[in-house]
């Protein structure tokens, strides 16, 4: 069965210190994966996903087949990153999202 | 372009009541996904709709049901209401076959069961 996993339910980074957000995923297929964010009173929006291999707001995240991983990493925080992030991912056969449990992320000024 | 709505934003039910919540999907998506968020968890898929029929269900009871309607706008409904059943609902629009898997949700919609 498929499973997200972020093992970090919190995560504290002072401002211009690198930040990476852990996800791991189990599932024999191949999966599309994707990194959504929640900032303080908005809805869930994406941030970026696997296949488009872009940067968005500084933040990347490589898709490990070998370590069935998707971590997401931005080089130098700012105060306007802290969120919640959740990992998530689609099954090649179908169109529903697995998410993980997600990681609260602050940015200390 | 209208962005995905939901109704109401808070709702308080006793518990064994029945409930309706309501979803309008971005202009131009076809595909509706519902969600349920208990604190502290990510969103667990309920059940999808795509014109009209539904698409897919998660691991949900029979008491979770829904509707789409031609314009694909949405609905869920559960039925004898338990405690467990307090949650975000999310609501999420996408366009199948647009070659995009990108979803787009609405805000919620609190749901507390007393």
């Amino acid at each position: 069965a498929q499973r997200v996993t972020q093992p970090e339910k919190l995560l504290s980074v002072f401002k211009g210190a690198p930040v990476e957000l852990k996800c791991n995923y189990s599932y024999s297929g191949s999966p599309e994966l994707f990194w959504y964010v929640q900032y303080s009173r908005q809805r869930l929006q994406l941030l970026l996903r696997h296949i488009s291999r872009e940067s968005i707001k500084g933040f990347t995240a490589d898709l490990n087949k070998g370590e069935t991983s998707f971590h997401l990493k931005k080089p130098f925080a700012q105060e306007e990153d802290s969120a919640m992030y959740y990992c998530a991912l689609i099954k090649d056969t179908g169109n529903q999202f697995y998410f993980g449990t997600g990681t609260s992320l602050t940015v200390i000024p | 372009e209208t962005g995905v709505t939901q109704s109401p934003t808070h709702l308080i039910k006793t518990r064994g009541q029945q409930v309706t919540l309501r979803c309008s999907s971005q202009s131009g998506h076809n595909t509706v996904s519902w969600y349920q968020q208990a604190l502290g968890q990510g969103p667990q898929f309920i059940f999808q709709y795509y014109r009209e029929e539904e698409n897919g269900r998660g691991n949900f009871p029979p008491r979770f049901s829904g509707l789409q309607f031609p314009n694909y706008s949405s609905e869920l409904n559960v039925n004898a209401l338990e405690l467990d059943d307090s949650a975000l609902y999310l609501c999420a629009s996408s366009l199948a076959g647009g070659g995009s898997r990108e979803a787009f949700f609405g805000q919620g919609t609190r749901l507390t069961v007393v």
